[in-house]
């Protein structure tokens, strides 16, 4: 079945170390997009692609890189310059075009320590 | 610019009760319009969507939800909810370039 993968589910991590977080799709989708969620504030936009080799900042991209090498990952990188790195961490895709929603991956919860 | 706003952040109802979520927006157009829901340490799954038509859209589980461009809303319902439906909803616009921008979300707690 087709989805996308996030990966560990749980991370922990000492302050000052960089972490990685995987996400991978194989719905063949064009974009794809991070999300950061803390409770009660919704889902903020971290940074998303639309097309391998480029990608856009979102809304609180300081402290957090990408990379687009191929269609079906995009994966992110929380840096020591991330000041409250902690949080639930989401991965999404979609086709390109306003008539589709995303699909989600289930999550990656980041905690630093 | 478009955005969402979800006016309820907690709703407590009984089992087999209704359920009425609100979600306004804000945009000149039409838009398109999503609602969602996140079970606890999950991702989020699409109920419904809608972009044009008929006004009164079907999604999965239950779920529908109205468009009315008179008051800018599209509030979601459930005629009788079922403990399994406790969970956080989000109401979703599409932005420019094809992005989604979502509200802060509604918990909902179902009570024997």
């Amino acid at each position: 079945d087709g989805g996308i993968t996030q990966s560990p589910k749980y991370l922990f991590r000492k302050e000052g170390q960089n972490v990685t977080l995987s996400c991978e799709q194989n719905l063949n989708h064009d974009a794809m997009y991070w999300y950061r969620q803390d409770p009660g504030q919704g889902l903020r936009l971290i940074y998303y692609s639309q097309i391998v080799n480029d990608f856009q900042k979102g809304d609180i991209a300081e402290g957090y890189s990408v990379s687009r090498e191929k269609k079906e990952s995009f994966p992110l990188t929380v840096t020591s310059a991330q000041k409250n790195p902690t949080a639930f961490y989401l991965c999404a895709s979609s086709p390109l075009g306003e008539a589709y929603g995303y699909t989600f991956g289930s999550g990656t919860r980041l905690t630093v320590v | 610019a478009q955005s969402v706003t979800q006016p309820d952040i907690h709703i407590t109802v009984s089992e087999g009760a209704s359920l009425e979520l609100r979600c306004n927006y804000s945009y000149g157009a039409t838009p398109y319009l999503f609602w969602y829901v996140q079970s606890p340490g999950q991702g989020l799954q699409l109920l419904l969507k809608y972009f044009s038509g008929d006004t009164l859209v079907q999604g999965i589980k239950g779920f529908e939800a109205e468009f009315k461009r008179s008051q800018s809303s599209f509030n979601l319902r459930k005629p009788s909810v079922h403990w399994s439906d406790a969970a956080e909803y989000f109401c979703a616009v599409v932005l420019n370039d094809y992005k989604l921008s979502f509200g802060a979300g509604t918990t909902v707690t179902v009570r024997a």
